[in-house]
């Protein structure tokens, strides 16, 4: 099956400071999402982008779909973007379209 | 607030008991997806309905079922557990039409947890 890895498993910031959360994944997609965890365990979706570029305040994403990547760039952290970032694909192939998660990428903004 | 609720928030229970998890959907979404999170295994598909009907199973446990009603909410049903059940469990919905381009949104999960 599909195989979705994150780089990189950790990041630890500054306030104010920015960063680029990369997802490889090795087949065809059909969608891909970028999710936020946060402290309390919720899942916030933050892009639904399985190609192009979107923006969204402080955040954007990139999916290059014929390359097998995404990026999520996160601008002017703040602490409150601390949690974990996962992408999920759809593989191509995917029978129903479950998504299929990477191990994500853990971000602790410091103050 | 994705629109999707799930309850209880929280389950307390002892190993050999059954539980049930609930998941109500984004109005008129048809598609129900179950997650389970755990810390070994990070975050794995367990099964998908489609307005009533089973169409996909991940992961699951011959010990777990669940059900899509006609008034669309799910229900995750988790028999014999065991210590190794206490996760995370999700459940997400997505738009009208069957298909895998669907963004999916999460609903708040239940945190059991098996003594």
């Amino acid at each position: 099956g599909i195989q979705v890895e994150q780089s990189p498993p950790d990041l630890i910031l500054q306030e104010g400071a920015n960063s680029t959360l990369r997802c490889n994944f090795s087949d065809s997609v059909n969608n891909l999402q970028w999710f936020h965890q946060n402290p309390w365990g919720q899942l916030i979706n933050l892009f639904y982008i399985p190609s192009g570029t979107k923006q969204n305040g402080r955040l954007s994403a990139t999916t290059v779909a014929t390359e097998r990547y995404s990026l999520l760039y996160i601008s002017s952290s703040q602490t409150t973007d601390s949690g974990v970032y996962f992408c999920a694909v759809v593989d191509y192939g995917g029978s129903q379209g479950n998504l299929i998660f990477g191990k994500g990428t853990k971000l602790s903004v410091k103050p | 607030d994705s629109g999707v609720t799930q309850t209880p928030k929280h389950l307390i229970t002892a190993t050999g008991q059954r539980v049930t998890l609930r998941c109500s959907p984004r109005s008129e979404d048809l598609s129900v997806y179950w997650y389970q999170q755990s810390l070994d295994q990070g975050l794995q598909f367990l099964i998908h309905y489609y307005n009533g009907e089973e169409r996909a199973k991940g992961n699951i446990l011959e010990r777990f079922s669940a059900q899509q009603f006609p008034d669309l909410h799910s229900e995750l049903n988790l028999s014999s557990l065991e210590l190794g059940d206490s996760a995370l469990y999700f459940c997400a919905s997505s738009s009208r039409t069957s298909g895998v381009r669907n963004e999916q949104f999460f609903g708040p999960g239940t945190r059991l947890t098996v003594l």
